[in-house]
């Protein structure tokens, strides 16, 4: 399955440190998403990316594409306690409705 | 407010019982989808449903079923329930139009005994 696979598997920074971790994925993609789950609940959608865009911005976060490498990268600036939780990325070929998701990355931030 | 709403949140079987787990989606979406998530597996797909009564296998089916009867309900089903079927199960709904993010339930966490 077109799943993506997160790396780091794990992150501990400090409050107001920057958190930067990856997603690699094996076939061409018509976009991707990234999520963030706090501890016991549901997904939530943070940012999508179209495979025709090198980088996008939402608030803390900024996400980068880079098709040729089949790899993304979510940086979260100046992290807050708020941000402790597991981050997934979805690459989506949005031609079988497909959506996978990896083991995910855990960012821990310490006051 | 859209919203995927799974039926509980928590739950406790015993083994060899039929188990149902409902979700309902309010954005007339087409697509739903079920995962189970277990630590350090992450989300692994079951199931997943593009429109009413379509299904199609995920990553992991074995051992479960699904019901798309209607557009807003998609059920989980395990026929005879095992212990390795404990896990906390989410279900999601997005829609159709290409760029679309997926919409998640709260989770239901099941304890198979």
């Amino acid at each position: 399955s077109q799943q993506g696979e997160e790396d780091p598997q794990a992150l501990s920074i400090q409050e107001g440190e920057n958190a930067t971790m990856n997603c690699s994925y094996k076939t061409s993609i018509n976009n991707l998403q990234w999520y963030r789950q706090n501890s016991g609940r549901g997904l939530v959608h943070l940012i999508l990316i179209r495979s025709n865009e090198r980088e996008k911005h939402s608030g803390r976060l900024r996400v980068t594409l880079d098709t040729s490498k089949k790899s993304s990268s979510l940086l979260i600036t100046a992290s807050r306690a708020a941000d402790t939780a597991s981050y997934f990325c979805a690459p989506d070929r949005s031609n079988d409705y497909k959506l996978s998701f990896g083991a995910g990355t855990t960012v821990t931030v310490r006051a | 407010d859209v919203k995927v709403t799974q039926s509980s949140r928590y739950l406790v079987k015993r083994t060899g019982e039929k188990v149902f787990l409902e979700c309902v989606q309010d954005m007339d979406h087409e697509n739903m989808f079920w995962y189970r998530q277990d630590p350090g597996l992450g989300l692994r797909l079951i199931y997943f449903s593009y429109d009413v009564k379509m299904k199609e296998k995920g990553d992991i089916p074995e051992g479960y079923s699904v019901s798309r009867e209607k557009k807003e309900r998609f059920s989980l089903i395990l026929e005879s329930a095992s212990t390795n079927q404990t896990s906390m199960y989410l279900c999601a709904s997005s829609g159709h139009r290409l760029n679309t993010e997926a919409f998640f339930g709260q989770g239901t966490r099941l304890t198979v005994v």
